[in-house]
């Protein structure tokens, strides 16, 4: 089945430390985003890519970084510059879907917590 | 531009109806959607409506679009604990494939 997946679905960083989160999809979507998700608030936008190798800043991309070396992968790295990463990292592909033109597929989301 | 807004919370009496609203300032939206978020979970999408229509009504769910004023809304019949959960509304315009998403309403239904 395709899909699109995160890994892991929890993860503990020491303060000063860099993490990767894992997004990886099958869907054959050229576009991917991550979102960073606080409670009570809705998605913000870290980084989207519309393309394999070109990237671009979203809202809120300070002290994060990404790749996007191959179609089916867009991990994000958390580094130790951003300040307060505790949240819900949501990764999505966009592209053509069964039920219309194009829609949004997300994974099953990252909880990133400093501990 | 594009903003996408919606009130944070709504709570509601189970087998009340529930009714989430959007106000998008894109007039060129051709997509407007519906996506549910489970707590803990990743968004799936709901239902959509094609900016050239004004009603679609699947199951209990009615989505309305009122494009003069920009205002879409999604009515949940006979609401059952099981739709809690935070909802958000989306647009895209046709030739793009950047979604923007609204800030998301927070559905709590009480027994």
């Amino acid at each position: 089945d395709g899909g699109i997946t995160q890994s892991p679905k929890y993860l503990f960083r020491k303060e000063g430390q860099n993490v990767t989160l894992s997004c990886e999809q099958n869907l054959n979507h050229d576009a991917m985003y991550w979102y960073r998700q606080d409670p009570g608030q809705g998605l913000r936008l870290i980084y989207y890519s519309q393309i394999v190798n070109d990237f671009q800043k979203g809202d809120i991309a300070e002290g994060y970084s990404v790749s996007r070396e191959k179609k089916e992968s867009f991990p994000l790295t958390v580094t130790s510059a951003q300040k307060n990463p505790t949240a819900f990292y949501l990764c999505a592909s966009i592209g053509w879907g069964a039920l219309l033109g194009t829609e949004a597929f997300f994974g099953q989301g990252t909880r990133l917590t400093v501990v | 531009g594009e903003d996408v807004e919606q009130s944070l919370f709504l709570s509601v009496r189970e087998g009340d109806s529930s009714v989430i609203n959007c106000t998008y300032t894109d007039s060129s939206s051709t997509y407007l959607y519906w996506y549910k978020q489970e707590p803990g979970a990743g968004l799936q999408l709901l239902t959509y409506i094609f900016s050239n229509m004004d009603m679609k009504q699947d199951q209990r769910l009615t989505v309305l679009l009122n494009k003069k004023d920009k205002h879409l809304s999604l009515r949940i019949a006979d609401t059952q604990t099981g739709d809690s959960a935070i909802y958000f509304c989306a647009e895209k315009k046709e030739g793009y494939q950047k979604v923007t998403f609204g800030t998301g309403t927070k559905l709590q239904v009480i027994p």
